[in-house]
């Protein structure tokens, strides 16, 4: 069973359009997040979510917008892609905010 | 500002041979330390964490780690190591109570494994 599972796991798209990223976790985490990794292999938290409640917002553009219809699911809007948006997202949970974090296969976003 | 440092961009080293890679890191409390692994193309895999405790402590794969707190260091070693081993290693150090569980992340250490 996935622990944490991403969809889509590719995305290419045009500037200006909107997509959604999907993330779904099985291991009863209470916390979620999503870390961006750019081309040079950076990962930078976005957001973190603890029950549904919103924690972290680490100076994302307000074109992203996380949305946690419950304590499992965590995912990732984002409006007027830009080429600078194209990057691998990961999906990340973890139990409570005190433990490891476990992660997603990621999403590897390009914006053509 | 917390932050990660891993110092080496990319090492390679022979397979069977040992292998140490290097994190210095600066937080402001006891520091919560890990390393992940990714392989190309897929998500990161836990190796170990750090959290109190054993200052040396051991993890999936063969690897272990070393916390000194007088070097803010946490480096990795595993003493023999196999092809399969090649990946991007990333250091990581959490904030938990009060910053919402967040890692922060070193720029990673590339390992390719010669034949």
């Amino acid at each position: 069973d996935t622990a944490v599972s991403q969809t889509p796991k590719y995305l290419v798209t045009q500037m200006g359009n909107d997509k959604s990223i999907k993330c779904e976790q099985n291991l009863g985490h209470d916390t979620m997040y999503w870390y961006k990794q750019d081309s040079k292999k950076f990962l930078k938290i976005m957001f973190s979510y603890n029950n549904k409640e919103l924690i972290i917002n680490e100076t994302v553009p307000n074109r992203f917008s996380p949305k946690s219809p419950d304590k499992a699911h965590l995912n990732l809007h984002i409006n007027s892609l830009e080429l600078g948006d194209s990057a691998v997202y990961f999906c990340a949970s973890s139990h409570r905010t005190a433990t490891e974090a476990f992660f997603g296969q990621g999403t590897r976003l390009t914006v053509v | 500002a917390q932050s990660v440092t891993q110092p080496d961009i990319h090492i390679t080293v022979s397979e069977g041979a040992s292998l140490e890679l290097r994190c210095n890191y600066s937080y402001g409390a006891t520091p919560y330390l890990f390393w992940y692994v990714q392989s190309p193309g897929q998500g990161l895999q836990l190796l170990l964490k750090y959290f109190s405790g054993d200052t040396l402590v051991q993890g999936i794969k063969g690897f272990e780690a070393e916390f000194k707190r007088s070097q803010s260091s946490f480096n990795l070693r595993k003493p023999s190591v196999h092809w399969s081993d090649a990946a991007e290693y990333f250091c990581a150090v959490a904030g938990f109570y009060n910053q919402g569980g967040k890692l922060i992340f070193g720029q990673g250490t590339e390992l390719s494994v010669k034949p």
